[in-house]
Formats: structure tokens, C-alpha cells, sequence
């Protein structure tokens, strides 16, 4: 079955660690997204790619960094720089091209600082 | 900033209710809408999407409606179930014709359904 996996379900971050989120699709999907969710919170956009090796920042995208090498992966990485990053994260992906289709979601990663 | 505001952060109904969620946007060059609903713990699922040439589509017992004229879209639950006890969120991509593929949420209504 076709569909977009995040890994892992739940994570714990020491203070001052980098941790990489893994977001894979077998949709042949071209553009992918993170978000990032908060207690009560609408959905903010942290980065987003279109095609690989090309991505772009959404609105929140400090202390964050990503990388596109392939079209089916496009893993998070939440760096020490980011002071509170205990959070719900959220990956996408959507087909590009003539109009704009609706997102596909993972079933998130639960980041927790320790 | 958001555009997509949603009139009510919680709503609770009788189970065999019907339930409306409704929501506003502000950009008038908006093309395309889309319902989530997100249960607990997990990511936002598709329920229904609607272009601006359109002014209502109907699934299986949901249907929205989009009044582009007050900038209004409402997402109807017919004979309200607990398995639709979630947070509802509605998107627009805000850019006619683009094909950048950025959706904007809002910031969700939960739904609440008592037995």
C-alpha cells in the first residue's frame, strides 16, 4: 500500500543534542512538507520541498534543517538551536503540476525534551 | 499570519446529531479547500476538498460548502457518530492557479460527540 511513514513514533531529545525525524512515501509524490504542531495549535509550516535537492523555509524554520537527496525521503533535523522543540511534528507530501492537490500525512513524531 | 479562522475552537453534539464546523478565510484569490480531521495522536486525514467553481460537494454524510461572497466554508457531519469525536481543520492554498502546492490551516475546531 502507497502511503508516507514517519519514524520514530515517539523521540527523546537531550539538551543541546541534534535529532533527525525520518519522513519516507511511496506515492511518487513531488513536494514535501514538515509542520509542526503545538498543544491546541494549528499546523506551522517549518520547511517544504518541491523537488530534490531544493527546499525551501516555511514560517518557523529556525533551529531547524533539512535535505532532499532523494524524491521518496525528506528527514528533519531539530538542532540545539531550537530552544523549545518539544512538539508534535507532522510530514507531508502532495502531487505538484496543473492545480494543487490536497496533502498526504504521516502519523507524526512526538519530540520530547528530557 | 493565518487566514483560516474557525468561528468555534469546540463544539459538542449529540450522537445522531448533525454537526456543522464552520470556518472563514480572508484571501479572496483562495482556489481550493480542503477538511482534515485529526483524531488524537495521530496526523490529519482527508475528508473533503471543494474548488472555487464549486459552492458545495457532497461525501459519504459530510458535505461542504463554500460561500465565496462572505468567505465562508462550512464542513457538515450528517448523523454525528463517537468515531467522529476529532479536531477538524480547514486549508486553502490561497493562490489561484499556483502550482506551489502550500495549503494554509487554520487552527482547528474540536468536535466533541456525547453518546
Amino acid at each position: 500500500d502507497g502511503g508516507i511513514t514517519q519514524s520514530p513514533k515517539y523521540l527523546f531529545r537531550k539538551e543541546g543534542q541534534n535529532v533527525t525525524l525520518s519522513c519516507e512515501q511511496n506515492l511518487n509524490h513531488d513536494a514535501m512538507y514538515w509542520y509542526r504542531q503545538d498543544p491546541g495549535q494549528g499546523l506551522r509550516l517549518i520547511y517544504y520541498s518541491q523537488i530534490v535537492n531544493d527546499f525551501q523555509k516555511g514560517d518557523i524554520a529556525e533551529g531547524y534543517s533539512v535535505s532532499r537527496e532523494k524524491k521518496e525521503s525528506f528527514p528533519l533535523t531539530v538542532t540545539s538551536a531550537q530552544k523549545n522543540p518539544t512538539a508534535f511534528y507532522l510530514c507531508a507530501s502532495s502531487l505538484m503540476g496543473q492545480g494543487i492537490y490536497g496533502y498526504t500525512f504521516g502519523s507524526g513524531t512526538r519530540l520530547t525534551v528530557v | 499570519g493565518e487566514s483560516v479562522g474557525l468561528h468555534l475552537p469546540t463544539l459538542s453534539v449529540q450522537e445522531g446529531d448533525n454537526s456543522i464546523i464552520n470556518c472563514a478565510y480572508s484571501n479572496s484569490a483562495s482556489d481550493y479547500f480542503i477538511w482534515y480531521k485529526q483524531e488524537s495522536g495521530k496526523g490529519p486525514q482527508f475528508i473533503i476538498d471543494i474548488r472555487s467553481n464549486m459552492d458545495k460537494r457532497q461525501g459519504q454524510r459530510v458535505t461542504v460548502l463554500l460561500n465565496k461572497t462572505v468567505k465562508h466554508l462550512s464542513l457538515q457531519i450528517a448523523a454525528t457518530q463517537p468515531g467522529d469525536s476529532a479536531v477538524y481543520f480547514c486549508a486553502e492554498n490561497k493562490e489561484r492557479g499556483s502550482t506551489l502546492g502550500r495549503l494554509y490551516f487554520g487552527r482547528g475546531t474540536q468536535l466533541t460527540v456525547w453518546p
